[in-house]
């Protein structure tokens, strides 16, 4: 498609499981970034891909938190033994990267955790 | 202005009325400056950009004003149609190489009746 594609869209899980959240950005799109947003809150800066370069993992809460990327195309963002602080929806965004445009991000429609 | 918590501040308004909505940002070394727009159940779409080397720039019924002095940033919606009803956040970005590593507030819900 044309836009962001995140799936599941939707993810009940429970405490103590894995979760594997997928995200296909916009075809040409070298940068790719994972937030996170709580309800009624802004978004979290998770993690940061741009090209061939070392991600820019900053924003991960914690070392149950990892996230790959396959040259410039599909990302997975892993959560490992899920707790109930992790429910939220995770948005995957792309852009084209560089400072052209920079805060320009393309957002998927999130994938929402619901961690019982 | 935007706020700390689950209490998100509200602005409601009449079609056709100009609708401003506030945000104090918080790092004074923040050179670049984007609202975002979201709708129930979707991802934010990109609305407007300002660098911190100007202190106002238009778009299309939009205009986002930047006064580095107070760090205050301000989106001016005209015209504001039932459409634009929604939640909007602004976000900084300090620079460097990562372009698109923001800091969002914690957004401001427009409510537009007809």
């Amino acid at each position: 498609g044309a836009g962001v594609s995140q799936s599941p869209s939707n993810k009940v899980t429970e405490k103590g499981k894995d979760v594997e959240l997928r995200c296909d950005p916009i075809s040409g799109h070298t940068a790719l970034y994972w937030y996170r947003q709580r309800l009624g809150q802004g978004l979290e800066f998770l993690i940061y891909f741009q090209g061939n370069s070392a991600p820019d993992k900053s924003g991960l809460p914690s070392d149950r938190f990892s996230a790959e990327r396959t040259g410039e195309s599909v990302s997975t963002l892993t959560i490992q033994r899920t707790q109930q602080e992790d429910s939220a929806v995770y948005l995957c965004a792309s852009s084209l990267g560089g400072t052209s445009g920079a805060g320009e991000l393309f957002f998927g429609e999130g994938s929402r955790l619901t961690v019982l | 202005g935007e706020s700390v918590g689950l209490h998100l501040p509200t602005l409601s308004v009449q079609e056709g009325d100009n609708s401003i909505i506030n945000c104090a940002y918080s790092n004074s070394a923040s050179d670049y400056f984007i609202w975002y727009k979201q709708e129930s159940g979707k991802g934010p779409q990109f609305i407007i950009d300002i660098r911190s080397n100007m202190d106002k720039r238009q778009g299309q019924r939009v205009t986002v004003l930047l006064n580095k002095t107070v760090k205050h940033l301000s989106l001016q919606i005209a015209a504001t149609q039932p459409g634009d009803s929604a939640v909007y956040f602004c976000a900084e970005n300090a620079g460097g190489t990562s372009y698109g590593k923001l800091t969002f507030g914690q957004g401001t819900i427009l409510t537009v009746h007809p």
